[in-house]
């Protein structure tokens, strides 16, 4: 399977605890994006990353939440001290170039479920 | 900001009864407007771009339509297996590559 791989698929944490969560774009794509997906709202988008850096991160939570795309490995979402409110579904998406011309469609993964106890 | 209203929430159409969803948005300068199609449990799944008023383009039973305000996704004689949650996204040329998403419309089709 060549899409995005996200995982793990489902994370269960008690409030308090750290989360991360991994994302490995399609072959040859250099540029990740991470929404979030709450119960009942639309995608909302969070952070865009390119290799070693941070594009554009203004719809990320300005604390507990940061976000990495290092130069070897996966993509990699950390929610630190989580609370009940984070419970949603968190999609990464990637293309192979930037997308800001409407030119390239961003390709999705199946999602994080994060549940928080 | 960039808004997306889609309508309606929720769509329930028998097999071969075609129907179309809509997508209104608000953008400054729109760069594309992106369809999707995502299944219970399942990612978004890209079905479309569109970049200006008059587009169309289609695939199988599904057509999609644009104008300066609004876009359609039209469905033709529906199947089960197109039972989804079918989204719209925009993606303004002030927002960079960001996409922003309407809350989507159901589509469940009886056999």
């Amino acid at each position: 399977n060549a899409g995005v791989m996200q995982n793990p698929r489902h994370l269960v944490r008690r409030r308090g605890q750290e989360a991360r969560l991994r994302c490995s774009p399609m072959k040859g794509h250099s540029h990740v994006y991470w929404y979030r997906q709450l119960p009942e709202e639309g995608l909302k988008f969070m952070v865009y990353l390119q290799k070693e850096n941070i594009i554009d991160e203004s719809g990320m939570p300005k604390e507990r939440f940061s976000a990495e795309f290092p130069k070897e490995g996966p993509s990699i979402l950390r929610i630190q001290q989580v609370v009940r409110g984070d419970s949603a579904a968190y999609f990464c998406a990637s293309s192979p170039r930037w997308t800001g011309y409407g030119n390239q469609p961003q390709h999705f993964g199946d999602g994080t479920r994060l549940s928080i106890l | 900001e960039d808004q997306v209203t889609q309508s309606p929430e929720a769509l329930r159409l028998q097999e071969g009864e075609s129907s179309s969803l809509n997508c209104s948005y608000t953008v400054s300068g729109l760069r594309g407007l992106f369809w999707y199609r995502q299944d219970p449990g399942k990612g978004p799944e890209f079905l479309f771009t569109l970049y200006s008023a008059g587009e169309e383009k289609e695939k199988e039973r599904l057509k999609a339509t644009l104008t300066k305000k609004e876009s359609f996704l039209h469905i033709t004689a529906p199947k089960p297996e197109d039972s989804a949650t079918y989204l719209c996204a925009v993606q303004a040329g002030g927002s960079g590559s960001r996409l922003t998403f309407g809350e989507g419309t159901q589509l469940t089709v009886n056999p």
